[in-house]
């Protein structure tokens, strides 16, 4: 079954870092482009970030941009989203999706980021 | 960036009945080339992540029950749930691919009347 699994969530300060992961399988991981999507507490779904299949053209939000750096591993088949700066408003669970046609299909399981002192 | 606006927000359906969802462009997501509507739907349910509903307005995802089907072009679409069960519970979202960023409505969350 296609998989993607992310890790990396957690609790922490604000100002403080994190970096999240996410492993792909069964599937062609380097044709895909990925996106990582946040679902804030009582919130709707958010595109924070994409890259391309090759790594060469990426995209942020304007919310996240100069904080947050998305970046890929096509031989480890893995995303990874390096996040600075964080701010309370960043807490959400963070999903990260494969994108080949336009819609984003397959979908990771998501991860929990708490920014809280 | 275009944006996306559902209506409801909220919505009430008895089981066994239809549940009518409607997404809003803010600009068509219709390419004249391929005369394809850029438009998905997804289901989100507590602890669980997105599921692809619905693509290119009207084509059902993988294993996707055939209650659920999708509608529109231009810059109106609709989701449709033919005869509501009670796992349909959740919140539903369409997403425009037309272009970058890919942009989602606010959700529409769907209970039991």
């Amino acid at each position: 079954e296609v998989q993607l699994v992310e890790s990396g969530g957690g609790l922490v300060q604000p100002g403080g870092s994190l970096r999240l992961s996410c492993a792909a399988s069964r599937f062609t991981f380097s044709i895909y482009g990925m996106h990582w999507v946040r679902q804030a507490p009582g919130k709707g779904l958010e595109c924070v970030s994409a890259i391309n299949a090759n790594g060469d053209d990426k995209y942020y939000a304007n919310s996240v941009k100069g904080r947050f750096t998305i970046s890929r591993d096509n031989s480890k088949n893995t995303l990874y989203l390096q996040m600075g700066s964080l701010r309370p408003e960043d807490t959400a669970i963070y999903y990260c999706a494969g994108e080949l046609h336009g819609w984003f299909d397959p979908w990771g399981q998501g991860t929990l980021v708490t920014v809280s002192s | 960036d275009i944006v996306m606006t559902q209506s409801p927000d909220s919505l009430a359906v008895s089981l066994g009945e239809r549940a009518t969802i409607n997404c809003k462009s803010s600009q068509s997501v219709l390419y004249s080339s391929n005369n394809k509507n850029y438009l998905a739907w997804y289901q989100l349910k507590p602890g669980q992540p997105p599921k692809l509903l619905i693509y290119w307005a009207s084509t059902r995802g993988s294993g996707v029950p055939d209650r659920f089907s999708g509608s529109g072009s231009g810059t109106d679409y609709t989701l449709t749930i033919s005869s509501l069960q009670a796992e349909d519970v959740a919140v539903y979202y369409c997403q425009q691919y037309y272009t970058t960023p890919r942009t989602f409505g606010q959700g529409t969350k769907l209970e039991i009347k």
